[in-house]
């Protein structure tokens, strides 16, 4: 099936510096990708949804300017957290479609520690 | 809004026990439901899935019916195995599997 890759798996970084999560798809093109977050023992938000060669459409409630997007190629999207702080502290993971309208494939997730 | 409900865990089984982790929904218009599954370190994968009413969904001894009448989706498996631990997610999408609702997940396990 479908692979996608994320990278890091996980990074422990300090509050007030940026972490960029790098999300590919390793035998396939995706013109879409997602992100999403999961806390603790509950399941997985959307955040935002990846486009490549345009901006990146976010959901309500998610700072577009804390948590930057981008869709550099066919193959790669890029989340980065900007000015890390704790609360930001979570498993982010990604997804594609390999069709559009497709099943998605999922990424095994980053885990993100900001101390 | 869309949304998925699914029973809490976690749930502990003995090797061989019925399975059932009930999962309800609610959507505008007419959701495509799915049932992911989660190993330890490992992503998401795609268990089943059903695109309408009535149709039922089946991978590896999992089932799972598209019920619109009482807009459930609740997955069942007749004899569990211990490599069925894992965490299960219910969720729908409505427009062509693009924006997927997740259920916080139920966390199964089987123990010998």
């Amino acid at each position: 099936g479908a692979v996608v890759s994320q990278h890091p798996s996980w990074v422990i970084c300090k509050s007030g510096t940026s972490v960029k999560i790098e999300c590919r798809s390793l035998d396939f093109q995706a013109t879409t990708m997602f992100w999403y977050r999961q806390f603790p023992k509950q399941s997985l938000m959307l955040m935002a949804t990846s486009n490549e060669g345009s901006k990146a459409t976010y959901e309500q409630g998610v700072e577009k300017d804390k948590f930057l997007i981008n869709h550099a190629s066919l193959t790669l999207s890029t989340l980065t957290v900007t000015s890390a702080h704790p609360e930001d502290s979570s498993f982010y993971i990604c997804s594609a479609p390999r069709l559009a309208g497709g099943e998605q494939y999922f990424g095994p997730g980053t885990r993100l520690t900001v101390t | 809004g869309n949304s998925v409900t699914q029973m809490e865990g976690p749930v502990t089984l003995s090797e061989e026990a019925f399975l059932t982790i009930n999962c309800t929904y609610t959507a505008t218009g007419y959701p495509s439901l799915f049932w992911y599954v989660q190993y330890p370190g490992e992503g998401l994968q795609l268990l089943l899935k059903a695109t309408k009413a009535d149709d039922k969904g089946s991978n590896k001894g999992f089932e799972a019916t598209y019920r619109k009448e009482t807009t459930s989706f609740h997955l069942e498996k007749g004899s569990v195995q211990v490599s069925d631990s894992a965490v299960y997610f219910c969720a729908l999408s409505i427009t062509n599997n693009n924006d997927m609702r997740f259920g916080a997940g139920t966390r199964l396990t089987v123990k010998p």
